[in-house]
């Protein structure tokens, strides 16, 4: 099982509307949660980080984690098409000297204006 | 807005040459990274770098490769004999000391092609 898995899409969804996107994971270590935005080429942009289970929102967009189904999602609310991008969940365990970010394979998002 | 600038964007080089990319983290960051994409794949972690040493490295970070700070403000990653599989971006980060690990800023990386 790999410890990150995340749905590569692609997605395809109309402006306005709301997106889900999630990921599972199987490493009970990971404590810190992370979702960055890839536009194509580009490297990847820090969206939101959290650590705890529950919602954590931040404009349109919210972090949602469960910590006991080991899943979390990114919601996009209003959704623009500047939000078409790659995004990626990552995620870090809380070990000591462990420093890597693990990351899902991406999700391709398009929103159709 | 501070940000992780990468030299070159673009690299170029023959199987067994060596290589250098370059890296300027954010300046009052203390913690640095080196992560690679082969394309179509995901980011997958390489070396981390704190206090002048190697904190953490994976198993794709082997003899061949090495990091170095060789001043205040530039962080580099050199791959002594490529290899066609080494074609990929690579990925410079940084995050700051109080913050912590989870907010790791990435570069807009450097796309090395290895033929």
């Amino acid at each position: 099982q790999k410890e990150v898995e995340q749905d590569p899409g692609p997605l395809s969804v109309p402006e306005g509307a709301i997106v889900s996107l999630n990921c599972t994971y199987s490493n009970s270590a990971f404590q810190y949660f992370m979702w960055y935005r890839q536009y194509s080429r580009k490297g990847p942009e820090l969206l939101m980080y959290t650590y705890s289970s529950g919602n954590k929102e931040d404009g349109r967009f919210t972090a949602q984690v469960d910590k006991s189904s080991k899943y979390i999602s990114l919601f996009i609310r209003d959704s623009q098409p500047s939000d078409s991008a790659t995004y990626l969940c990552a995620m870090i365990s809380t070990n000591f000297g462990n420093e890597k970010l693990t990351f899902g394979t991406g999700t391709r998002l398009t929103i159709i204006p | 807005e501070p940000e992780v600038t990468q030299t070159p964007s673009h690299q170029v080089t023959q199987m067994g040459q060596e290589v250098i990319l370059r890296c300027v983290p954010i300046s009052n960051h203390l913690y640095f990274y080196w992560y690679r994409q082969i394309l179509g794949q995901k980011v997958e972690f390489l070396v981390s770098f704190y206090n002048n040493e190697i904190s953490e490295k994976s198993e794709i970070f082997d003899d061949q490769f090495s990091v170095e700070r060789p001043d205040g403000s530039n962080f580099t990653l050199k791959i002594r004999s490529t290899k066609l599989e080494d074609s990929a971006m690579y990925f410079c980060a940084s995050s700051e000391a109080d913050m912590g690990k989870e907010t790791q800023y990435f570069g807009p990386g450097t796309r090395l092609l290895v033929l």
